[in-house]
């Protein structure tokens, strides 16, 4: 079975200072991993996404994310925290013909 | 391309009254999925089709809601009649293959029924 799990319902950062969102997974295939961007009143919008290539992968906006096979976790980072970065983050696993979306996490930055 | 477009962005109506919301997704992608999002519950999937067919529907609420696929470009989903407890974000996604490709996602139509 596939299952994600987002650590953090709400994290708070400065802008400028490192963000960390996190997620941990379950997955009975090799996964494929994502993780999407919601804006207020707005749809989904995908970041990155890992499918068993490169296990750093670069997305949009300056962020990252590492797939750790031994830790079952593809947490979210990126150095230096904007406020354009304000949004709820969903981090989400496919396989078995489906999506499966985390629960979010909503990211507020303090100017 | 100009992604997945989805009418009415906004949708007031009273208890009762049918609601359709309709969704043109991606030229040539051959999955579309319907996600509805609340506060309380989060994003839950309704239903995914593929190649029109609709292959798992068993996220739809109950048998006020149904989702058609007549061609490759076009999906509704119906409710009727409708009630408070289906006000939400209704979001239309679509994707050329599950596993490894990406979702697409509409901006969403917000539905509130008063």
């Amino acid at each position: 079975a596939q299952s994600v799990t987002q650590l953090d319902s709400h994290v708070s950062v400065s802008e400028g200072t490192p963000v960390l969102l996190r997620c941990n997974y379950s997955s009975s295939y090799s996964p494929s991993l994502f993780w999407y961007v919601q804006h207020p009143n707005k749809g989904l919008q995908l970041l990155l996404k890992y499918t068993s290539a490169a296990t750093l992968v670069k997305g949009i906006n300056g962020f990252e994310a590492e797939f750790k096979k031994s830790e079952t976790s593809f947490h979210l980072t990126k150095p230096s925290a904007h406020m354009s970065d304000a949004a709820e983050y969903f981090c989400v696993v496919s396989g078995g013909n489906q999506f499966y979306f985390g629960t979010g996490t909503s990211l507020t930055v303090i100017p | 391309d100009a992604g997945v477009i989805q009418s009415p962005r906004h949708e007031v109506t009273e208890m009762g009254q049918e609601v359709t919301l309709r969704c043109k997704p991606i030229s040539g992608h051959d999955y579309l999925f319907w996600y509805r999002q609340t506060m309380m519950r989060g994003l839950e999937l309704l239903i995914y089709f593929n190649n029109n067919v609709p292959i798992d529907d068993s996220g739809m609420p109950e048998d006020r809601f149904s989702a058609k696929m007549p061609n490759a470009s076009f999906s509704t989903l119906k409710i009727q009649p409708s009630e408070p407890r289906d006000s939400a974000v209704y979001f239309c996604a679509s994707s050329l293959a599950l596993n490894t490709g990406e979702l697409f996602f509409g901006e969403g139509s917000r539905l509130t029924v008063l």
